[in-house]
This record gives C-alpha cells, structure tokens and sequence, in this order.
C-alpha cells in the first residue's frame, strides 16, 4: 500500500521566490506519483506526474519535482513564484496492485501563499 | 480540452434524504472514480468503476452509498440517506486506461451540505 506525507500544510513565499513543497512517500512497488493542484473553487488539475524513465520531470505552469529513490521523495519546485501560483497543491501516488486501477491516495495538501 | 463535468456545483439536502451527485466523464474514459474531501481535511478515496461495475471501494463507502452508470455518458453517486457527516465536496475523476500511470481528470466537485 502508499501512503504520502507532505512537509507543511501552509508555506509562504514572496512573488519571484523560490517554491519548494515536500512531497515523501512509502511504496512496496515502484511508485508512480502524481502532483495536483486545486484553485479556489476549482477542482483538481493535473500538474505533473513521475511513472519511469527521467527522474526530474516538469509540468504546467513552470513546475518540476525531482524523484529520487534513495530519499522516496518528489518534491515539487518552482524556480520564480507568481501570484497566480497561490492554491493548495497535492501529492497522490497511484495505488498498486488490487482492483482498483490506479486509485490515488491523497497528502493532507500544501496551501501555497504568494505576497508581493 | 475535454473535460469532466459535475452537476450541481453546490446540494443543500436535509438529513435522512436521498441526494444524487452526476458527473460527466471524458467521452472516451473507461474508468471512472468518486472521491470526497471533507472541509479540512484530506482527499480520500471513496470507489472506483469499470465495465459497469465497481472494482473497489472503501470502508467509507458502506451500504448508503451506490454508484451507477445508467446510460453510457452519466456516472452517478447515490446517498440513500444522508447523515450530517456526508457533508463534503465530492469529486468524480476519469481515466482512459487501467495503467497506474495512467492520470486521473477530475471535475470541479459538488459540495454537499446536510442540514
């Protein structure tokens, strides 16, 4: 089974700043993780996902995470941080194995803060 | 882009009521999800859905709840009788392949108010 953990459930930074949300998960397969972000009274969009091959992989919006193995982590960073950035974001790896083709299982969600 | 859509965007119901949550997946999606957020907390998976039956469901989804796909283009969730702690936004999600690889789309949500 998964199960994922996100380091801060609010972070803040200035607009222009480096963005870093913690994503840590723990998988008995190899895992295939997915990034989603959700605007105010949005649902949930896609922004990018880890399934094999490069481990850094970049998304929508000038976002990439990084996967790394040896630390089962897949942090989600953005070198310069807009306005239009603030929302929460969610790690979800996808479920292995059973009937369940792929369900996700949700982090308790990062609320990103941007001020000017 | 296509697009999973959700109707209605906000239920107000009474308690013990029945309640229905529609959803639209992506046309060419084999695969279709529930999901629910309660206010504050985290997304949990409720059942997923393929080939007109359900292929897994939690222990939150217990006998109140039922899930259908009446005619090929609709993906339904039923509360048969709700309690205040349904309460939540619940979001339908779509995918075209059984790979975990495979991204899930979701709707906007219907938020659920029991009164």
């Amino acid at each position: 089974a998964q199960s994922v953990t996100q380091l801060g459930s609010h972070v803040s930074v200035s607009e222009g700043a480096l963005v870093l949300l913690r994503c840590n998960y723990s998988s008995s397969v190899p895992p295939y993780l997915f990034w989603y972000v959700q605007y105010p009274n949005q649902g949930l969009q896609l922004l990018l996902k880890y399934t094999t091959g490069a481990t850094l992989v970049k998304g929508i919006n000038g976002f990439e995470a990084e996967f790394k193995k040896s630390e089962t982590s897949f942090h989600l960073t953005k070198p310069s941080a807009h306005m239009s950035d603030a929302a929460e974001y969610f790690c979800a790896p996808a479920n292995a194995g059973g009937t369940s083709y792929g369900k996700l299982t949700f982090g308790q969600g990062t609320i990103l803060t941007v001020h000017p | 882009e296509p697009e999973v859509t959700q109707t209605p965007s906000h239920q107000v119901t009474q308690m013990g009521q029945e309640v229905i949550l529609r959803c639209v997946p992506i046309s060419n999606h084999l695969y279709f999800y529930w999901y629910r957020q309660i206010l504050g907390q985290k997304v949990e998976f409720l059942v997923s859905f393929y080939n007109n039956e359900i292929s897994e469901k939690s222990e939150i989804f217990d006998d109140q709840f039922s899930v259908e796909r009446p005619d090929g283009s609709n993906f339904t969730l039923k509360i048969r009788s709700t309690k205040l702690e349904d309460s939540a936004m619940y979001f339908c999600a779509s995918k075209v392949g059984s790979g975990r690889n495979q991204p899930q789309h979701f709707g906007d949500g219907t938020r659920l108010s029991i009164l």
